[in-house]
């Protein structure tokens, strides 16, 4: 299957700092990135679908301000926690659907955000 | 609304047969899907399913009635390795994923 890179897999930082993830699709093009986050022994929730090109859609209760998201090209979103607080770690997964339209989202490794 | 539910957890014994199921009330369906999940992972994609019957892939099978919202996730031969999460997810008719809460799979020797 398709291939998406997600770095870095374990940050540690200190609250107020802003921290930047990112998500690569290796081999195809990613026209849609999903971000979700998940806490310790929960599903995935859906923070924000990014089209490249165009201002990514946020779900209900994500702040936009706090989590901004950058889909620049066909292979790169980025989500970057700006002023983190010890409350926003967790774990943060990308996933990517190829411009061809498959039906199935590949997902990143995932990245372990640990504010202290 | 929108709503998937799953097993909180379930336990099943090396060398068993266990099924997991799913059931869903989804505006709109674009398919169901069940990924695996090891603890600190992202998920990995196990199969899909959009039409009704089986579909069999190696010791893992998924099955699928539309018309009763329900799918099962099927594992034979289990091996302490399929010691993970289980998620069942619909796509709904916007092509966004909803997830269920995942089924705990523990496997005992």
């Amino acid at each position: 299957g398709a291939v998406v890179s997600q770095h870095p897999s374990r940050v540690i930082c200190k609250s107020g700092t802003s921290v930047k993830i990112e998500c690569r699709s290796l081999d195809f093009q990613a026209t849609t990135m999903f971000w979700y986050r998940q806490f310790p022994k929960k599903s995935l929730m859906l923070m924000a679908t990014s089209n490249e090109g165009s201002k990514a859609t946020y779900e209900q209760g994500v702040e936009k301000d706090k989590f901004l998201i950058n889909h620049a090209s066909l292979t790169l979103s980025t989500l970057t926690v700006t002023s983190a607080h010890p409350e926003d770690s967790s774990f943060y997964i990308c996933s990517a659907r190829s411009y061809r339209g498959d039906t199935e989202a590949f997902f990143g490794q995932g990245t372990r955000l640990t504010v202290v | 609304g929108q709503n998937i539910d799953q097993p909180t957890e379930m336990t099943a014994t090396e060398g068993a047969i266990v099924q997991i199921n799913c059931t869903y009330q989804t505006s709109g369906f674009n398919g169901l899907f069940w990924y695996q999940q090891h603890a600190g992972e992202a998920p990995t994609f196990l199969s899909y399913n959009v039409l009704d019957g089986l579909e069999e892939k190696g010791r893992f099978s998924s099955f699928l009635s539309r018309s009763k919202g329900y799918s099962y996730l099927l594992l034979k031969e289990l091996q302490m390795k399929d010691s993970a999460s289980y998620l069942c997810a619909t796509m709904d008719s916007n092509y966004q994923l909803i997830w269920g809460a995942g089924t705990k799979l523990i496997i005992k020797p």
